[in-house]
């Protein structure tokens, strides 16, 4: 089955930037999609078809897909940007999740 | 707004079943499907399986086939998820999440989840 890897914790000073890495095999060939989870809460859709924002997503959230990695990126890191997120996408006729890293903004 | 509300915590014995429900309001029901994904206590998502509202097909994850049943009542705009036969493993919170109808979508948006807990 397809495996997505992503590292598990991620961290980066407030204001800077930070990337999210979600590996796998000819994943640049899938569309990728990006959720945040906040503790206690549901997860937020954040990017969908690798580099899209839903509305009401800030444009610091952007994402990138190629090769064998899709990079999510947040830019100008705040607080309020702390959260697991995940990557998913399509194969095989089933969902597939990441492991999903957590974020830490220092 | 784009809703889903799902139904109350409950607390069930190993071997029994627990059915969740999926209220969807703001959009057209018919014309989207639903997911269901659960988390497992301070673990990753889990993809279940997907059913489409408008002609009730699913598609199960093969570790649940057997032990999963999804529906739904467009009369009501509602999801149903049942689970038979539960295990302590069974132990998370079960979320809704609107999917694609026809192919494969995006999760958007997703219910508030509903923490089934399996314990003698």
């Amino acid at each position: 089955s397809y495996e997505l890897t992503q590292p598990l914790s991620v961290s980066v000073a407030l204001g800077q930037t930070a990337r999210i890495t979600c590996g796998g095999n000819n994943i640049g060939s899938k569309n990728v999609h990006w959720y945040q989870q906040k503790p206690g809460q549901a997860p937020v859709l954040v990017i969908y078809r690798d580099s899209n924002r839903p509305s009401g997503i800030p444009e610091r959230f952007s994402g990138s897909n190629s090769g064998n990695t899709a990079t999510l990126t947040i830019s100008r890191a705040q607080a309020g940007d702390e959260a697991d997120y995940y990557c998913q996408v399509w194969d095989s006729s089933m969902w597939v999740f990441g492991g999903g890293t957590k974020l830490t903004v220092l | 707004q784009v809703q889903l509300v799902q139904s109350g915590a409950e607390v069930k014995k190993p071997g029994a079943s627990v059915k969740v429900s999926c209220k969807a309001s703001g959009y057209t029901f018919t014309s989207y499907g639903i997911s269901w994904v659960r988390q497992a206590p301070g673990q990753g998502l889990e993809w279940m399986g997907w059913i489409s509202a408008y002609n009730g097909n699913t598609n199960y994850a093969q570790k649940l086939q057997g032990r999963v049943t999804m529906t739904t009542d467009t009369s009501t705009s509602t999801a149903y998820m049942e689970l038979r036969s539960l295990r302590s493993d069974d132990t998370a919170v079960y979320y809704c999440a609107r999917d694609g109808n026809y192919f494969p979508g995006w999760f958007d948006p997703w219910g508030q989840g509903t923490l089934v807990t399996v314990s003698s």
